[in-house]
């Protein structure tokens, strides 16, 4: 258990309406990171941050919007919600140092947009 | 492209089978990563491997560098396992994961 946390687990919500989903941790890890479930698609990677302020993009960011003001919070923002976004959101973290690379998962957000 | 493949999709055993699961993945991938997921449940790190072979319990895993091959083995199956597993390489300096479309693994008693 590496300390993550998602909130909501399970959100509904309808087409063109924002949504935010957070993603806590509470080890202070500098690297973070935002994946997406489909099925046939397996984990897709959307945006990642490696510190405060410091984010990139991955594989699938676009209509997605990330912030991290502080350490313990990732914020994943979805600024005109469509149905193509309804999927499983998972939190990751990387722990550094000995076992380089290994990522911790929170445990999921399930999105349904209508 | 950096790519990860996994077989098979889909597998269905009898509880106390020796199960074989398979991954190859493509340059620039130097470290492999097995991950399980239980029906509805979150995402679990089961090893990370660079060379070699490491043991947990009922679960191998082993790694191929120079056949760009992994296998995870799962000895004396049990209805439990049933989940699906995931492998997914890393590489490069922000620690991104390329991932596998996972295998499905149902284990009937």
């Amino acid at each position: 258990d590496a300390g993550i946390t998602q909130s909501p687990r399970h959100k509904v919500t309808e087409t063109g309406t924002p949504v935010t989903l957070r993603c806590h941790q509470t080890e202070n890890h500098r690297y973070m990171y935002w994946y997406r479930q489909d099925p046939g698609h397996g984990l897709r990677l959307i945006h990642y941050s490696y510190g405060v302020k410091d984010t990139d993009k991955g594989e699938v960011s676009d209509g997605y919007s990330v912030s991290r003001s502080k350490t313990e919070d990732f914020l994943l923002t979805l600024e005109s919600a469509t149905s193509s976004q309804t999927s499983v959101y998972f939190c990751a973290i990387r722990r550094t140092g000995e076992v380089y690379n290994e990522q911790f998962f929170g445990p999921g957000t399930r999105l349904t947009v209508l | 492209k950096n790519e990860v493949e996994q077989s098979p999709q889909n597998l269905t055993a009898q509880e106390g089978e020796f199960i074989t699961i398979n991954c190859s993945y493509s340059v620039g991938i130097s470290a492999l990563h097995w991950l399980q997921q239980h029906p509805g449940g979150g995402i679990v790190s089961l090893f990370m491997l660079s060379s070699g072979k490491k043991k947990h319990g009922r679960l191998i895993a082993t790694i191929n560098i120079q056949e760009k091959h992994s296998s995870l083995h799962i000895t004396a199956s049990h209805p439990r396992d049933s989940a699906v597993y995931i492998c997914a390489g890393g590489g490069g300096s922000q620690g991104n994961l390329i991932f596998g479309k996972g295998t499905k693994l149902s284990v009937k008693p």
